[in-house]
């Protein structure tokens, strides 16, 4: 079943904080977050295990809670180059991701 | 560099055609994916391949068909069985999927389109 996230767009001004949430209905081992921009390639930006460890680097960090089955990915002062569809791929035990619908961040300046 | 390389960027298809898109990896990792993208949809899991000459349906397979000769090869026919191929298609690989959760490289996809 595919996770929802929320919000699905977001629009910011360059540096401001933003959260995107990731829920999932089934017990998670892990989830994935990537970035996209338009007509490209998603990038992947980090994996978190179950056991409730957040992760991050430099100003963009996720945590994942595996009691509520949900990730946050935190993207502090963002930058013009943040903007893009951000998607969480959840895992329950088969090794392959379940992608949301992703979310859309513009950052203006 | 190691990457993924997918081609044609752009193909268009004429209505009873099977066309393939082709994915190749110099990353030396074991597993594959394809996925279809559509708007507002997020991506969708069509086959999957985590050892050479075995592959696995996923989500959406019905009219697509896939070959694993090769480990850094893992073409995707779209076949005429396919009621609404007109898609964004992007191929993935990973390490061994079957060990343990690890991250995903795409290709930067190919765009089909039935005319």
């Amino acid at each position: 079943q595919q996770p929802v996230q929320s919000p699905q767009a977001v629009i910011l001004r360059e540096g401001e904080d933003a959260v995107i949430n990731c829920s999932s209905s089934k017990a998670l081992y892990s989830v994935h977050w990537y970035r996209q921009k338009h007509g490209e390639a998603p990038v992947f930006l980090m994996i978190l295990l179950k056991g409730g460890e957040q992760k991050g680097h430099e100003k963009i960090s996720a945590s994942f809670n595996e009691k509520k089955q949900q990730s946050s990915l935190y993207l502090t002062a963002s930058q013009l180059s943040y903007s893009g569809t951000y998607f969480c791929g959840t895992e329950s035990g088969s090794y392959i991701p379940t992608f949301g619908r992703g979310t859309s961040l513009i950052v203006h300046p | 560099d190691g990457g993924i390389t997918q081609s044609p960027k752009y193909l268009f298809r004429k209505e009873g055609q099977n066309v393939t898109l082709s994915c190749e990896q110099n990353l030396n990792h074991d597993a594959m994916y394809w996925y279809r993208q559509d708007p507002g949809q997020g991506l969708r899991l069509i086959y999957y391949s985590q050892i050479v000459n075995d592959f696995q349906k996923g989500d959406i397979a019905e009219g697509y068909s896939v070959s694993r000769e090769k480990k850094e090869s893992f073409p995707l026919t779209v076949t005429s069985a396919q009621k609404n191929p007109t898609a964004f298609y992007l191929c993935a690989s990973s390490l061994n999927s079957g060990t343990g959760s690890y991250g995903y490289t795409f290709g930067s996809g190919t765009r089909l389109t039935v005319v």
